[in-house]
This record gives structure tokens, sequence and C-alpha cells, in this order.
């Protein structure tokens, strides 16, 4: 099975500063379609997990524009520009092409 | 609005068996595949099965073959996982999902508690 591997898995950040979390598979992820099949979520206190950003560097419909992904193959990156409070939770990344679907083991960020 | 939402969830002894349930509103439900994922308590999010449009193709994760079974019921915009055999480490938050290349829908979840 593919394997994900986020790291840090601990984040703590000061509102207005910048976050960054990397992503990385044991396979690379990119197909012959120019497509890289990595998702990232957050999923707030509470609450159901939430799409960000889709294939590799797509933001989802109404999420902020502080938030961008990059990468390709095996090595993805998930940035928030400037941390807002709204923005605590556990960040996971997630491949998805070939079954079994898998996630990495959640990135928790908490705001200073 | 797009809504799924779960039912069933419960306490079940080691060994038992529960059915879980997801209405789905909002959407055509026999237009996409559809997904379990679960989160043990304190723990990370973990696929369990997907299902195709018509219910020809399902695939699960290794640690529930045999034992859990996902299907659906299009003209009833409903899906289900009838869980068999169950153990402590099922024990989960179980959430139904919408593939939308990626997976775009998420229900509230409904909790699963397996203990003796």
């Amino acid at each position: 099975d593919i394997v994900m591997t986020q790291s840090p898995l601990y984040l703590l950040v000061t509102p207005g500063e910048p976050a960054s979390i990397s992503c990385r598979s044991s396979q690379s992820l990119l197909q012959s379609n120019g497509y890289n099949y990595l998702d990232w979520y957050l999923q707030k206190p509470g609450q159901s997990p939430q799409l960000l950003i889709y294939l590799g560097s797509n933001r989802a419909s109404g999420v902020p524009d502080r938030f961008s992904g990059s990468g390709s193959g095996t090595d993805f990156t998930l940035k928030i520009s400037r941390v807002e409070a709204e923005d605590l939770g556990v960040y996971y990344c997630m491949r998805v092409l070939q079954t079994p679907i898998t996630f990495g083991q959640g990135t928790r960020l908490e705001i200073k | 609005e797009v809504q799924l939402v779960e039912s069933g969830g419960g306490l079940v002894r080691p060994g038992g068996s529960l059915k879980v349930s997801c209405a789905a509103s909002g959407f055509t439900l026999s237009s996409h595949w559809m997904s379990w994922v679960r989160q043990a308590p304190g723990k990370g999010l973990e696929w369990v099965a997907n299902i195709n449009q018509d219910g020809s193709q399902k695939n699960y994760v290794d640690s529930v073959k045999g034992r859990f079974t996902i299907s659906r019921d299009n003209a009833k915009s409903s899906l289900y996982l009838q869980m068999n055999s169950l153990r402590a480490e099922d024990t989960a938050v179980y959430y139904c999902v919408r593939e939308n290349r990626p997976f775009d829908y998420w229900g509230q979840g409904t909790l699963v508690t397996v203990s003796s």
C-alpha cells in the first residue's frame, strides 16, 4: 500500500504568521494526464473533515486564498500565508486514485 | 443543499453485528461513487470502503475485508455499511462521504462502540 507521511505532526503558530505542512507519498501521485492525485483536508475541532485543496494545488470552493497547495510526484506542501484563529484543527493529506485510499497521519495546528 | 446524514451507530459487543446507514439529499446519489471513512477516538482518518454508482464495484481496506459489506439503494438515496464480527478496534466515528474526485461532502458521522 502507498504510505503517506506528514510533517510536522504539530504546529504552534502565531496569528498572522505563515505555516507549512509537508506530505510525502511512498509512490508517485503524478498521473499521465499531468494531475497529481493528492488532496488536503482540514478537520476543525468537533467537526467533520472539509476539503481544502484537490489535485495538489486547486483550492476548493469557498477556501480562502491564504491556503495554497504545491508539489508533484511524491512531495507536496500545504501553505497558509497568514494563519488566522479559525485555521486551528488537524490537517490531512490524502491520496485517491487506487484503493486502498490512504491518509497522512494528520498535522495538528494550534494558535498561540 | 447536499446533505449526508448517518444513523444506526451504537454500542455492540465484540463479535456482534451492526448496520449503519447514510441518507443522502440535495444531489443524485446514483451519479457518484460513495465511501465510508472512520476515525477512532483521538486518532486519524481511515478509509474503510467505497462503492461505484450502480453497486457493481466495491473496495475495502484489508482490515475489514470479509467482515464489512458496503451497499447502496439509489432509489432510496441511501448508503449502507453492514458490519459483522466486530472487534474493539472497529470502535470509531463512521463518516459517509461523497466522492466527486475528491471527497467533497462528508456527513457528521455516527459513533460505533464495540465493547463488552
